[in-house]
């Protein structure tokens, strides 16, 4: 089945560890987002990128970082300068940057920093 | 795109009853509008969309209405179940940006 895979679900580290969450598609979308949502909020964007080697920060890049070497595979590290890095963190894809259309979630990963 | 980093207005209603979710948005550009819902702990999901030149869109108990004059997009759920109690996002995008602005959210929830 086509769709977008998040991995880990649940992640528990350190305080000033670096932890990379790993988003992968099989959907052939250009377009994939990294978006943070806290208990009870809405959903900010942290990257996106348009296509491969390719991305663009978003409202709330500070402490991460993202690569885009393959079109499937768009993973977001959280640095250890990320002040409050505990969230659920949500991948997403869309068909692409001239083409409105829906975005496709991943299930989320949860980061608890410890 | 932005979202509002707020916390969510609850709706709360019976089973049986209809819901009625409201979004509001600022960029009267805005052309395509979607609606999500997430439930606990999982990613949105596509619930039904609408382009701005409709003013009204029917799903499955759902229907979507758009009025571009004072821009408002509202969601109305028939014959609400529990099943439906989740929170509902919309989302808008602006010809040119596929970069879609998501509205704060409203938690849905529906006692049996």
């Amino acid at each position: 089945d086509g769709g977008i895979t998040q991995s880990p679900k649940y992640l528990f580290r350190k305080e000033g560890q670096n932890v990379t969450l790993s988003c992968e598609q099989n959907l052939n979308h250009d377009a994939m987002y990294w978006y943070r949502q806290d208990p009870g909020q809405g959903l900010r964007l942290i990257y996106y990128s348009q296509i491969v080697n390719d991305f663009q920060k978003g409202d709330i890049a500070e402490g991460y970082s993202v690569s885009r070497e393959k079109k499937e595979s768009f993973p977001l590290t959280v640095t250890s300068a990320q002040k409050n890095p505990t969230a659920f963190y949500l991948c997403a894809s869309s068909i692409g940057a001239l083409l409105t259309g829906e975005l496709f979630f991943g299930e989320g990963s949860r980061l608890t920093v410890l | 795109g932005e979202s509002v980093g707020l916390h969510l207005p609850t709706l709360s209603v019976q089973e049986g009853d209809n819901s009625i979710i409201n979004c509001a948005y600022s960029n009267s550009a805005s052309d395509y509008f979607i609606w999500y819902k997430q439930e606990s702990g999982k990613g949105p999901q596509f619930i039904i969309d609408i382009r701005s030149n409709m003013d009204k869109r029917q799903g499955q108990r759902v229907t979507v209405l758009l009025n571009k004059t004072v821009k408002h997009l509202s969601l109305q759920i028939a014959a609400t179940q529990p099943g439906d109690s989740a929170v509902y996002f919309c989302a808008y995008q602006t010809g040119g940006s596929y970069i879609p602005t998501f509205g704060r959210g409203t938690s849905l929830i529906v006692h049996p």
